[in-house]
């Protein structure tokens, strides 16, 4: 089945540690988001990519660090820059802007730093 | 700025009632997405409209360009429609969106 797979589920990790988190896709869509979302607040675009070996900082990229080494994947690493890194990540990927396709997202990450 | 807002933010229904949400946007669009996020937190598209209307089973989604409200509709509420409904906003030649903070959904039997 074509979809969106974000590992893991749940991820604790100790303050002053980076931590990375898996986003991989078999849609063959060439764009691929992270977003963030935290209570009360609607989702805030991370970082996108269009196309392989090529990203885009989005609203809130600090302290985050992203690659796009191959189509399918594109990791987020939550860096220890990132001051307050608890929070639910969402990973979407969509068809090329000229096609204006809907976003499909992944199960998410709930990430909570101790 | 892009901004998107929803009403309401918290909606409970009896089953088998009419529910719409309300989203309006700043400036113009591309697209006005709908989306769907179960208390697991997954999120899926609903719907994603630049003009008219769309139906799909017992959920309806509408917009309204000139006066920049979209608005989504369930009929015959079922306590399974208990989500969050997102809706956000596609700018013209991007595919970023811009996200309203959701409406909290609970249809009780």
């Amino acid at each position: 089945d074509g979809g969106i797979t974000q590992s893991p589920k749940y991820l604790f990790r100790k303050e002053g540690q980076n931590v990375t988190l898996s986003c991989e896709q078999n849609l063959n869509h060439d764009a691929m988001y992270w977003y963030r979302q935290d209570p009360g607040q609607g989702l805030r675009l991370i970082y996108y990519s269009q196309i392989v070996n090529d990203f885009q900082k989005g609203d809130i990229a600090e302290g985050y660090s992203v690659s796009r080494e191959k189509k399918e994947s594109f990791p987020l690493t939550v860096t220890s820059a990132q001051k307050n890194p608890t929070a639910f990540y969402l990973c979407a990927s969509s068809t090329p802007i000229t096609g204006l396709g809907e976003q499909f997202f992944g199960p998410g990450t709930r990430l909570t730093v101790l | 700025k892009n901004e998107v807002e929803q009403s309401p933010q918290n909606l409970t229904a009896q089953e088998g009632e009419f529910i719409t949400i309300n989203c309006s946007y700043s400036v113009g669009i591309s697209a006005l997405h709908w989306l769907q996020q179960h208390p697991g937190g997954g999120i899926v598209s609903l719907f994603m409209l630049s003009s008219g209307k769309k139906k799909h089973g017992r959920l309806i989604a509408t917009i309204n360009i000139q006066e920049k409200h979209s608005s989504l509709h369930i009929t015959a509420s079922h306590p399974r429609d208990s989500a969050v409904y997102i809706c956000a906003s596609q700018q013209a030649y991007t595919d970023k969106l811009i996200f309203g903070t959701g409406t909290r959904l609970q249809v009780f039997p």
